[in-house]
């Protein structure tokens, strides 16, 4: 069964230092998403992302924040000037449609230290 | 600001018990989605559900969908070991592209 994968896994990174995610979707997938989920905290929308244009961000995705489907496979999300409050689990999402029966599907994630 | 509430947080059992959990919003929602996750892994869907009154069931689970498209609640029967994991309700709302998260609940089953 198709799957979207991330990585890396693990990122360790300084803060102040610009980070990119990486997510491939699924192939026939339209519409795209980033969620975050610190350490024992609920699941947070960031970013949707269709028809190569954010469709909805939440006001956790602010100026440093920006997403990017450079090569029509990956999707990327970038943040400029981390800090210390963006360690989390991020993970990137894709669905088919953006009807009632299409689910989201998740990728494993990808675990950002800022340190 | 929309937002699903999970109710109970935690949860922890003995085998063979049963158990139900609840995800309750003043939104109205255009479908409804249950998902398990693991530690370390993305949330895994496990149904969706679509119509007002919806009952679905998956061997020992049993989801509800309120008349209202509000609420939603998840039953499972005789619960083991293996159904151990964090329960994630999700919803999307006619309109937008955005899909909320509730607020989870971590259930650990007892052998």
């Amino acid at each position: 069964e198709p799957e979207v994968t991330q990585t890396p896994s693990h990122q360790v990174t300084q803060m102040g230092q610009e980070v990119i995610l990486r997510c491939v979707p699924i192939s026939n997938h339209l519409y795209f998403y980033w969620y975050r989920q610190i350490l024992g905290q609920k699941v947070e929308f960031l970013v949707s992302f269709y028809n190569n244009e954010i469709s909805e961000k939440s006001e956790i995705f602010d100026d440093q924040f920006s997403v990017e489907r450079p090569d029509g496979s990956n999707f990327t999300l970038k943040i400029r000037s981390t800090k210390l409050e963006d360690s989390a689990m991020y993970f990137c999402a894709s669905r088919p449609t953006a009807g009632g029966y299409s689910p989201l599907h998740f990728g494993n994630g990808t675990r950002l230290t800022v340190t | 600001t929309q937002l699903l509430e999970q109710s109970p947080q935690f949860l922890s059992i003995q085998e063979g018990e049963n158990l139900t959990v609840y995800c309750n919003s003043s939104s109205v929602f255009s479908s409804l989605q249950w998902y398990r996750q693991e530690p370390g892994e993305g949330p895994v869907l496990l149904v969706t559900v679509v119509t007002g009154g919806e009952v679905k069931k998956l061997k020992r689970l049993t989801f509800q969908f309120g008349d209202a498209r509000k609420d939603s609640s998840l039953h499972i029967t005789a619960a083991q070991p293996g159904d151990t994991g964090l329960y994630l309700c999700a919803g999307d709302t006619s309109g937008t592209y955005k899909y909320i998260f509730g607020t989870g609940t971590r259930l650990k089953v007892l052998a």
